[in-house]
């Protein structure tokens, strides 16, 4: 069974700029969420899908911004990137999400702001 | 606001020895615990898990205990092994509502 896939592996942009994440969840899990990870302040969620609806949201500004499709894949986009921006940003997908179905996290996607 | 803390950063111990891995929670609301492993370049993966319920779950050599008293569990491994160096992550939900996770531990086992 594959497993959670992100795309790109590695971004680099400049201030000002948006970027698009993509995730692919392992096949038949309908939960995605994202995480945002940076050095001393641990996994910091973003928000999480299910069949297309956002169902959580975390205390991100609203650059930040998800969706998700039918096939349950999800995107996460940022506008006006920040120098602050920069991180690992963490895809994680579950069955039906909720902490009973322990989270699958993909590799994540190394943004860095410059 | 930092609902879950785990104070050591880091934690060395040798090969063969117990590992004892902290985690304190603010939000007394929180009922279902995990733990997660992080290896450099690789997404977390589940480790073991504990409901408020309970104050204890063993799975080979991991243990989690809970205090919900001191809002306080722990990751027990023995005997520690040079694979299980990585960044521990400590994390808690209520409700199915987002998880929320500690800044993590990076543990260092010594041959």
């Amino acid at each position: 069974k594959a497993g959670v896939t992100q795309t790109p592996r590695y971004l680099i942009k400049t201030r000002g700029q948006q970027v698009t994440l993509s995730c692919s969840p392992i096949s038949g899990h309908r939960s995605v969420s994202w995480y945002q990870q940076t050095p001393g302040q641990g996994l910091q969620f973003l928000f999480e899908y299910f069949s297309e609806t956002q169902r959580n949201k975390g205390n991100f500004p609203g650059r930040f911004s998800g969706r998700q499709f039918s096939n349950s894949r999800s995107e996460m986009n940022v506008s006006t990137l920040e120098l602050g921006d920069s991180a690992l940003y963490l895809c994680a997908s579950s069955l039906v999400g909720g902490a009973r179905s322990p989270l699958h996290f993909g590799n994540g996607t190394r943004l860095t702001v410059t | 606001d930092q609902q879950v803390k785990q104070n050591s950063p880091s934690l060395s111990v040798q090969e063969g020895r117990i590992s004892i891995l902290n985690c304190d929670y603010t939000n007394s609301m929180f009922d279902y615990f995990l733990w997660y492993k992080k290896y450099p370049a690789e997404g977390p993966t589940f480790l073991i898990s504990i409901s408020s319920i309970k104050d204890k779950n063993e799975d080979g050599r991991f243990t989690v205990f809970l205090n919900k008293s001191a809002k306080h569990l722990s990751l027990h491994i023995v005997p520690s092994q040079p694979g299980d160096s990585a960044v521990y992550f400590c994390a808690a939900e209520y409700n199915n509502n987002d998880m929320r996770f500690g800044a993590g531990t990076r543990l260092t086992v010594k041959p």
